[in-house]
């Protein structure tokens, strides 16, 4: 089955400066790729998405990048802010079924 | 469009006891997959259901068991808990179909086993 790594599990930030989270992914079958944001004591939100036809999408201070030959994808947060502070994870996912493979999350911490 | 909906948020058990949990999914969505969450294990995917039929399944013992009805609402039940069952349970809704779509999570169940 796929196996999804994330990496750092911890990243501590100034506010304004960027935040760069990063996963692999085994299973070239693997085209889709969403990121969550989970704040304490809510469930998961899904931030952004790309799928394996894009390199690159953005949606304001957040982007994803996704480099299928080195089976990798990044998420990247610009101009962080305090309210960013949270569980970031990513996952995989394929055709062969609706199944998603979760990274162990990146807890970010903004500092003001 | 109203989110993904759990009931209860919060349930307190005791080991041996049985438990189930409800999902409702977005208005239109027919596929609900059922995760549960602790720190160390992180989120592990339970199993999935589209169309009343589970579709995916993944590595919890025959104790985990669920069921989705023509509504697409869904339940998930845990028979002869155990103390390590304790866990945030979060379901998550989406389209379905066989490409992969964008799934949405409810706020979660938090499950305590005492």
């Amino acid at each position: 089955g796929e196996n999804v790594e994330q990496h750092p599990s911890t990243l501590s930030v100034q506010e304004g400066d960027s935040a760069v989270i990063k996963c692999t992914y085994s299973d070239s079958a693997s085209n889709y790729f969403p990121w969550y944001k989970q704040e304490l004591g809510k469930g998961p939100q899904l931030i952004i998405d790309i799928r394996s036809n894009v390199g690159e999408k953005k949606d304001q201070r957040i982007a994803v990048t996704l480099n299928k030959t080195a089976k990798h994808f990044s998420l990247h947060i610009t101009e962080t802010q305090p309210e960013d502070s949270a569980v970031y994870f990513c996952a995989a996912s394929s055709n062969t079924g609706n199944q998603f493979y979760f990274g162990t999350g990146t807890s970010l911490t903004v500092i003001p | 469009k109203a989110g993904v909906t759990q009931t209860p948020r919060y349930l307190i058990k005791t080991r041996g006891q049985q438990v189930t949990l409800s999902c409702s999914p977005i208005s239109g969505h027919r596929s609900v997959s059922w995760y549960q969450q602790t720190p160390g294990q992180g989120l592990q995917f339970l199993f999935e259901y589209f169309s009343e039929t589970q579709r995916n399944k993944g590595n919890f013992p025959g104790r985990f068991s669920g069921r989705q009805f023509s509504n697409s609402r869904s339940e998930m039940n845990v028979s002869t808990l155990e103390l390590g069952d304790s866990a945030l349970y979060l379901c998550a809704s989406s389209l379905g179909g066989l490409a992969p779509y964008e799934q949405y999570f409810g706020p979660g169940t938090r499950l305590t086993v005492t």
